[in-house]
């Protein structure tokens, strides 16, 4: 079956710039996690979504970072005035379940921001 | 705080050296212990998970143990294919869901 799909795969931006990058989860799947991945380290936890609903944005390093889920399916993170800092792999996983439930996460291929 | 470590931070070996790769980990309450394969330009592959101290899971070359304070990775006969990095990761009582990621082991193995 299709897993976890992300676009773009790659993205150059401009200092100040906005990105967007879109996460397709596994269908059906009810919970929804975004990481940043910097190189030669961990993916690091940024938000989750339950459905529509974000539960945890703790992880979401500026106000300059925003997620949405609209419709509890697709999600796009939206990083705005894009920084060098900002540069690194994003991950985007789904679990089936949610609510404090030890369940798996399934990764998607992530996408590649660079900011120069 | 929630705290992964894994070591060491690299590891080569000859194909059929088996060897183990280690994670320590700090924890409020453990929720689940997870084992994933990350390829490069890849996103991470699951392996395992494993709930409890005492447990162990295998598959294939891999198999996953769990102690109260350590998880390890242990690899029997490796081959070329299993290089990559492993990532392990915890989840705990007291946070909502996501997981805390150690820095990953990255594994050569060379022919």
């Amino acid at each position: 079956g299709a897993g976890v799909s992300q676009s773009p795969r790659y993205k150059v931006a401009k200092r100040g710039q906005d990105v967007a990058l879109r996460c397709d989860p596994i269908s059906g799947h009810v919970s929804l996690f975004w990481y940043q991945q910097a190189l030669g380290q961990g993916p690091e936890f940024l938000t989750y979504f339950q459905n529509e609903a974000q539960l945890d944005k703790s992880g979401l390093p500026s106000d300059r970072f925003f997620a949405e889920r609209p419709e509890g399916s697709v999600s796009t993170l939206k990083i705005q005035r894009t920084q060098q800092e900002d540069s690194a792999v994003y991950l985007c996983a789904s679990s089936l379940v949610g609510a404090k439930v030890q369940e798996t996460q399934y990764f998607g291929p992530g996408t590649r921001l660079l900011v120069l | 705080e929630d705290q992964v470590t894994q070591s060491p931070e690299a590891l080569r070996l000859q194909e059929g050296e088996s060897s183990s790769l280690n994670c320590s980990y700090t924890v409020s309450g453990l929720r689940g212990l997870f084992w994933y394969r990350q390829d490069p330009g890849k996103g991470p592959e699951f392996l395992f998970t494993l709930y409890s101290a005492g447990e162990e899971k295998e598959k294939e070359r891999l198999k996953a143990t769990l102690t109260k304070k350590e998880s390890f990775l242990h690899i029997t006969a490796p081959k070329p294919e299993d290089s990559a990095t492993y990532l392990c990761a915890v989840q705990g009582a007291y946070n909502n869901n996501d997981m805390r990621f150690g820095a990953g082991t990255r594994l050569t193995v060379k022919p």
